[in-house]
């Protein structure tokens, strides 16, 4: 059983669009995150969520938004896609909030906006 | 701000020798010192970490040392296996932020 898992693996689509993220934790863990991965691969916190709460807000446009439905789930919604979206966006858990807490990742979603 | 510079890669090696993968970090105060390890088709995973300075982390062979006086927390292995192919990144967690700042990562390739 996949411990975070996110959905799609791959996401292609035309600039416009608005696309979803899904992401699932089963680990029991508190606390959520979305990074997003640049073209120079660094990672960086978009999000967090700790038990439905939203705690880091990122300097995101608003075209970015998540949702936390349960602490289990972390969806990251994208309106009118633009091209500089493009990314590798990776859902995170942790056990609760602290820097100290071990991350655990889910295997990413590779968009590709054309 | 804080920030995480890696060594570029790709690093390509033979199985058996001998690894260091470059960190170095700006920070105030006394960060928080980690290396995440990504395998092929998989999420990062955490490899070890360091919270206060001189303390070394280790993990299936790998260690780093957290060293303030040059902010720096170098990766080392011994002898690399195939099997740690991979991309590593170094993160720095701060108490003032409740998240942690990545390096770019540094994609490790080991040859037969």
């Amino acid at each position: 059983d996949t411990a975070v898992s996110q959905t799609p693996k791959y996401l292609v689509t035309q600039m416009g669009n608005d696309k979803s993220i899904k992401c699932e934790q089963n680990l029991g863990h508190d606390t959520m995150y979305w990074y997003k991965q640049d073209s120079k691969k660094f990672l960086k916190i978009m999000f967090s969520y700790n038990n439905k709460e939203l705690i880091i807000n990122e300097t995101v446009p608003n075209r970015f938004s998540p949702k936390s439905p349960d602490k289990a789930h972390l969806n990251l919604h994208i309106n009118s896609l633009e091209l500089g979206d493009s990314a590798v966006y990776f859902c995170a858990s942790s056990l609760r909030t602290g820097v100290n807490e071990k991350l655990f990742f889910g295997s990413g979603t590779q968009l590709s906006v054309l | 701000g804080n920030s995480v510079t890696q060594m570029e890669g790709p690093v390509t090696l033979s199985e058996e020798a001998f690894l260091t993968i470059n960190c170095t970090y700006t920070a105030t105060g006394y960060p928080s010192l980690f290396w995440y390890v990504q395998y092929p088709g998989e999420g990062l995973q955490l490899l070890l970490k360091a919270t206060k300075a001189d303390d070394k982390g280790s993990n299936k062979g790998f260690e780093a040392t957290y060293r303030k006086e040059t902010t720096s927390f170098h990766l080392e292995k011994g002898s690399v296996q195939v099997s740690d192919s991979a991309v590593y990144f170094c993160a720095l967690g701060h108490t003032g932020r409740r998240a942690l700042t990545f390096g770019s990562g540094t994609r490790l390739q080991v040859q037969p």
